[in-house]
């Protein structure tokens, strides 16, 4: 059985760091590309980031430059290392993983939970 | 980044079928892509329900079931996600999605049933 299980979340002040971690059990990170999705409170899904199974790595323009995606794969675990983060980036972030569907497209077939990431003074 | 327009909100009465919309800006055509369809209720996350590209290339999530259903309305540059024989537990957020490249997320449809 597929599980992601995020963790990491918490209250940091803008301008600082935190590191998401995504557990995955049932299927091996590195053979699937793996993505991060988050959710502003009330909101709907941004895409985030995604590192393919070769290793490329994307981000969304609105976060590139301020967040690093990587896997330990033998700890079969995703990460979201998140800097310079501000007020816009609190949100509820799960991590996704990826399989292709008709004509070869990428979509998301498993979430995790979910972990909330509120930036406050 | 494109914009997927869905309608805030929808509602339809138990057994009966609800429509909910996703349409593409003008400048990406609908019968270029798979149009993917996400559920999620209060609390959960998405949940991956089915895409839709033709009649004759579509894919079903994993146990939903067949009253869940896509099409296209070219005309409209519209996808289509189709719930018939509503029920109370299918009350939730419908998201839809493309991948030009990169994903996109339409707004999503609250969908109330009465």
């Amino acid at each position: 059985e597929v599980q992601l299980v995020e963790s990491g979340g918490g209250l940091v002040q803008p301008g600082g760091s935190l590191r998401l971690s995504c557990a995955a059990s049932g299927f091996t990170v590195s053979s699937n590309y793996m993505s991060w999705v988050r959710q502003a409170p009330g909101k709907g899904l941004e895409w985030v980031s995604v590192i393919y199974s070769g290793g490329s790595t994307y981000y969304a323009d609105s976060v590139k430059g301020r967040f690093t995606i990587s896997r330990h794969n033998s700890k079969n675990t995703l990460y979201l290392q998140m800097n310079s983060l501000r007020a816009e980036d609190t949100a509820v972030y799960y991590c996704a993983r990826g399989d292709y569907g008709g004509n070869s497209e990428p979509y998301f077939d498993y979430w995790g939970q979910g972990t909330l990431v509120t930036v406050s003074s | 980044q494109p914009v997927l327009t869905q309608p805030p909100s929808s509602s339809a009465s138990p057994g009966e079928s609800a429509r909910l919309t996703c349409t593409l800006p003008s400048d990406i055509n609908v019968g270029s892509y798979n149009i993917y369809w996400y559920q999620q209720k209060p609390g959960s996350p998405p949940r991956y329900l089915l895409y839709y590209y033709s009649d004759s290339d579509k894919g079903q999530g994993s146990g939903v079931p067949s009253r869940f259903s896509g099409s296209k309305d070219a005309s409209a540059n519209t996808g289509i996600l189709l719930i018939s024989g509503l029920q109370s537990e299918d009350e939730a957020d419908y998201y839809c999605m493309i991948w030009p490249s990169i994903w996109v997320f339409g707004g999503g449809t609250k969908l109330t049933v009465l």
